[in-house]
């Protein structure tokens, strides 16, 4: 079965620090794909980053990093110099399947992240 | 360019009523997703419409029914609203469908629709 894991219900980090929200995920599909999303109290869901599962470098965007262990199946999100308007929760989510399956995403419980000031 | 858009975005229903959400992709998307978020369940996936075809359905009852016209545009409907059908119903827009493959398409949320059911 596939699955996400998010073991880190809550966060603090300082402004200006990095910090790095864990989510390990569970397939036995070779092609996949990860992905970020952040959601705000309003309720957006705001895509922040896609790793490939084959895409061998780590993926970038700006301030957000993902960290991709593929033989540990973990993609652990990096958020560096954190800032007030980072404070929202974090979704780990993946994309899996063979073809002619449903290749929806599958979330994990989320992980919410304050920023202090 | 214009980002994923969902109407309306806060609605309180009555339990028995019936309510529907639209959502418009982004501009040259062609496949639409529904999902459902509550506090218990957290995000749950509904389906998935791609020119105009429902190509995946979640496990949800069949109270729960969508469609997707000729530009794209979706809406999904919820019949005989329950208690707990009460939750965020977001929109995920994407240029394709899921082809088996490592497709590096990726998925935009709209801002959700808040459906209040009392």
């Amino acid at each position: 079965a596939q699955k996400i894991t998010q073991t880190q219900p809550g966060m603090f980090v300082q402004e200006k620090e990095a910090v790095t929200l864990d989510c390990t995920y569970d397939t036995s599909d070779q092609s996949y794909g990860l992905f970020w999303y952040k959601q705000p109290s309003s309720g957006e869901m705001i895509f922040l980053i896609y790793q490939g599962s084959y895409d061998e470098q780590n993926a970038t965007e700006g301030r957000y990093s993902l960290n991709f262990q593929k033989a540990r199946k973990s993609a652990n999100l990096v958020i560096s110099a954190s800032q007030l308007g980072d404070s929202a929760m974090y979704f780990c989510a993946m994309r899996a399947g063979t073809r002619g399956s449903q290749g929806n995403l599958i979330f994990g419980k989320g992980t919410k992240l304050s920023v202090k000031p | 360019k214009a980002g994923v858009t969902q109407t309306p975005r806060y609605l309180i229903k009555t339990r028995g009523q019936q309510v529907t959400l639209s959502c418009s992709p982004i501009s040259g998307h062609r496949s639409v997703s529904w999902y459902q978020q509550t506090p218990g369940q957290g995000l749950q996936f509904l389906f998935e419409y791609f020119s105009e075809t429902q190509r995946n359905k979640g496990n949800f009852p069949g109270r729960f029914s969508g469609r997707q016209f000729s530009n794209s545009r979706s809406e999904m409907n919820v019949s005989t609203l329950e208690l707990g059908d009460s939750a965020l119903y977001l929109c995920a827009s994407s240029s394709q469908t899921w082809t088996g493959m490592n497709s590096g398409n990726t998925i935009y949320f709209g801002e959700g629709s808040w459906l209040t059911v009392v």
